[in-house]
């Protein structure tokens, strides 16, 4: 079982660009066994998936984000990264990274999830 | 407006049989298998079922999962009061290239 952990600032701008970063224990980031994924939920609402990285493959994002969302792999830091540009309050929510299972969409391992803030 | 369809309530007494619907369309639980997720107040979700009606080691064989067509349940017997919680579907969707969640269902142990 991997244990994933979230890390970045708990409150963003308006219009500036939320990075979060994974960091992976427990096994690597270049495993064959898994993509590599972030998933969001604004408060009091539903799990939204905004997208997936293999360690050597293209991202894949989802289309209601894609012109804002980059997802990145640091395999020398066993870490993967999101940047969400051009925030709104929207964009406020508990942000999750997962491990999914190839070539499935199965998350199997999440972190606890951290709180950003969209907010002047 | 989410891509999968739940009921945003379930409830039941304990020690009943519950079932949460999850419906969806030919380019997601029609060709890709479906998966549900447990979210207990204030915790990440957690894998229930896989693969349609796989559980993962340790989820008690109360919960059961199964699909046809481009529909797919979650069925929970022996209703306890820990099963309080959300539950969510997800599946691939092969036209967004991406993965898909129902709005999830607020289950009430009463």
């Amino acid at each position: 079982q991997l244990q994933l952990q979230e890390s970045g600032p708990g409150l963003v701008k308006p219009s500036e660009t939320l990075s979060l970063t994974c960091s992976i224990s427990g096994g690597s980031i270049s495993s064959r066994s898994y993509y590599w994924g972030w998933i969001r939920q604004p408060p009091g609402k539903g799990l939204e998936w905004i997208g997936s990285i293999y360690y050597s493959g293209s991202p894949y994002y989802n289309p209601s984000l894609k012109s804002r969302v980059t997802i990145s792999v640091d395999t020398s830091k066993n870490q993967f990264s999101l940047k969400l540009s051009s925030v709104t309050a929207a964009d406020t929510a508990v942000y999750y990274c997962a491990s999914i299972v190839v070539p499935t969409a199965i998350l199997i391992d999440w972190g606890q999830g951290t709180l950003v803030t969209v907010s002047s | 407006q989410s891509v999968l369809t739940q009921p945003p309530s379930a409830s039941g007494t304990p020690g009943q049989r519950v079932t949460i619907s999850c419906s969806g369309s030919s380019s997601n639980i029609g060709s890709n298998t479906v998966n549900w997720y447990q979210q207990l107040p204030g915790t990440a979700p957690k894998l229930l079922i896989y693969s349609d009606n796989q559980r993962p080691s340790g989820v008690p064989d109360r919960f059961s999962g199964s699909k046809s067509g481009t529909s797919a349940s979650l069925a929970i017997s022996g209703l306890q009061s820990e099963d309080e919680a959300d539950y969510y579907c997800a599946a691939w969707d092969d036209s967004l290239n991406g993965g898909v969640f129902g709005g999830g269902t607020k289950l009430t142990v009463l």
